[in-house]
């Protein structure tokens, strides 16, 4: 069984362009959820995502945001970047929300 | 919110060591995790233990819910053992997103 697979590995930008990373989850999986990673620091709760709609976000400004798609795959956008947007972004999902999360192994985001 | 708390913050061991880390959590919850996250980022699962004591070879977990918190257990600790160890918890299925406490990391020394 596939895991949980994150795109691209690795990211660079520049502050104000926009960053789309990308999540597929494990099959049969509908609940997708993103985290950001701060340099030694915790995770933070960005966004869930279950059966296409957003059931819950964290505290993050709109910039922030993202989709599900019809095959539970998702999608984080982040717009008008900034440098401390620079993180590792990791996605988990689950077969249905409490039941354990499983996650991949991120995308590095660097803003320059 | 719920508020997750571990200890130690950091500890530092010599290979064959053993350790318990702790998770402590404020309200009840219908989902406990226990995350290895290695030296690549990597967040690899342990145990999903809401109540009571699993074992997977030299891990071992205990949640005692009613008490509200988590211990993990390594023995016999590895090099391979380093990173960091997280605990989360969601309080409920209805809505509530899962909260990461803010992780134990653990060297261990040849």
């Amino acid at each position: 069984e596939a895991g949980v697979t994150q795109s691209p590995t690795h990211l660079i930008k520049t502050r104000g362009q926009q960053a789309t990373l990308r999540c597929s989850p494990i099959s049969g999986h509908t609940s997708v959820y993103w985290y950001q990673q701060a340099l030694g620091l915790g995770l933070q709760f960005l966004l869930w995502y279950d059966e296409g709609e957003e059931r819950n976000r964290g505290n993050f400004p709109p910039r922030f945001s993202g989709r599900q798609f019809p095959n539970y795959s998702s999608e984080l956008n982040v717009n008008a970047l900034e440098l401390e947007d620079s993180a590792l972004y990791l996605c988990a999902s689950s077969s249905w929300h409490g039941s354990p999360l499983h996650f991949g192994n991120g995308t590095r985001l660097t803003v320059t | 919110g719920i508020q997750v708390e571990q200890s130690p913050p950091d500890l530092i061991l010599q290979e064959g060591a053993n350790s318990t880390l702790r998770c402590n959590f404020s309200d009840s919850v219908n989902n406990l995790q226990w995350f290895h996250q290695n030296p690549w980022g990597q967040l690899i699962n342990l145990f999903y233990i809401p109540s009571g004591t699993k074992q997977n070879g030299r891990l071992s977990a205990t949640t005692v819910a009613t008490e509200r918190y988590s211990l993990l257990y390594i023995s016999s600790s590895q090099t391979t053992d380093s990173g960091v160890y997280f605990c989360a918890v969601v309080r409920d299925n209805y809505g509530q997103n899962f909260v990461f406490g803010p992780g134990t990391r653990l060297s261990v020394l040849p």
